[in-house]
């Protein structure tokens, strides 16, 4: 069974960026797709990110495009995700979570998440 | 863009009433709609997937319905761990994917 282990909480100022790593272990690392979802405190879920494993195609919310960078290493079973020009509305908690249930995608595994404060 | 719209935004009930909760896509999903339970300071966890197939481990007092454009989550008599907060998910557009905005559920 596939666990994502997140890297840890993280305080930044704002205009400073953020990279989150999300460590697969437990089965292989490919065939599916990595999905980054940020949840503001007392807020909704907001889906921000998928990058496929096997060849690194990205998507991205369009309201984050500009900001976000994700990556894999697929010898490390490693995804991250960079936000850029932090503002104080990206404080939340932020997710990563495969979608291995095609054709359907959905997100079957999660990560435990991580804190992402943005405060000057 | 796709719209997913869920309704009660919150609710209250006792243990062993029906509750049931709707979700509405913008436009037709086919069945292309997931549901997550979230408890408070954890991850969301996947209930179902393609509008009605339940995830292993999953109760069966936990059932989804719908295709197009309208979906109900229901859960047939609610349990004291069952008090949570509910998303739906449309994947028809994957990958790009919407949450609704959750269903509270809390406790009467």
């Amino acid at each position: 069974q596939v666990q994502l282990v997140q890297s840890g909480a993280e305080v930044k100022k704002p205009g400073a960026s953020v990279k989150v790593s999300c460590k697969a272990s437990g089965d292989t690392f490919s065939s599916y797709g990595i999905n980054w979802v940020r949840q503001a405190p007392g807020q909704g879920l907001e889906w921000m990110g998928w990058i496929s494993v096997d060849n690194s195609n990205t998507k991205s919310a369009q309201n984050v495009q500009d900001r976000v960078t994700m990556t894999t290493d697929t010898s490390t079973s490693t995804a991250y995700m960079e936000l850029r020009s932090l503002r104080s509305d990206d404080t939340a908690v932020y997710y990563c979570a495969t979608d291995r249930l095609a054709p359907f995608d959905a997100f079957d595994i999660w990560g435990q998440g991580t804190m992402v404060t943005v405060s000057s | 863009d796709m719209q997913m719209t869920q309704s009660p935004s919150s609710l209250s009930a006792s243990v062993g009433d029906r509750v049931t909760i709707t979700c509405r896509a913008s436009q037709n999903i086919s069945t292309y709609l997931n549901w997550y339970q979230q408890k408070p300071g954890k991850a969301p966890n996947l209930l179902i997937h393609a509008a009605s197939s339940l995830e292993s481990g999953v109760p069966s007092r936990f059932s989804g319905r719908g295709s197009g454009t309208d979906f109900t989550l229901t859960i047939s008599s609610l349990q004291p761990e069952d008090f949570a907060t509910y998303y739906c998910q449309q994947s028809y557009t994957s990958p790009s994917w919407t949450f609704g905005q959750g269903t509270k559920v809390e406790i009467k």
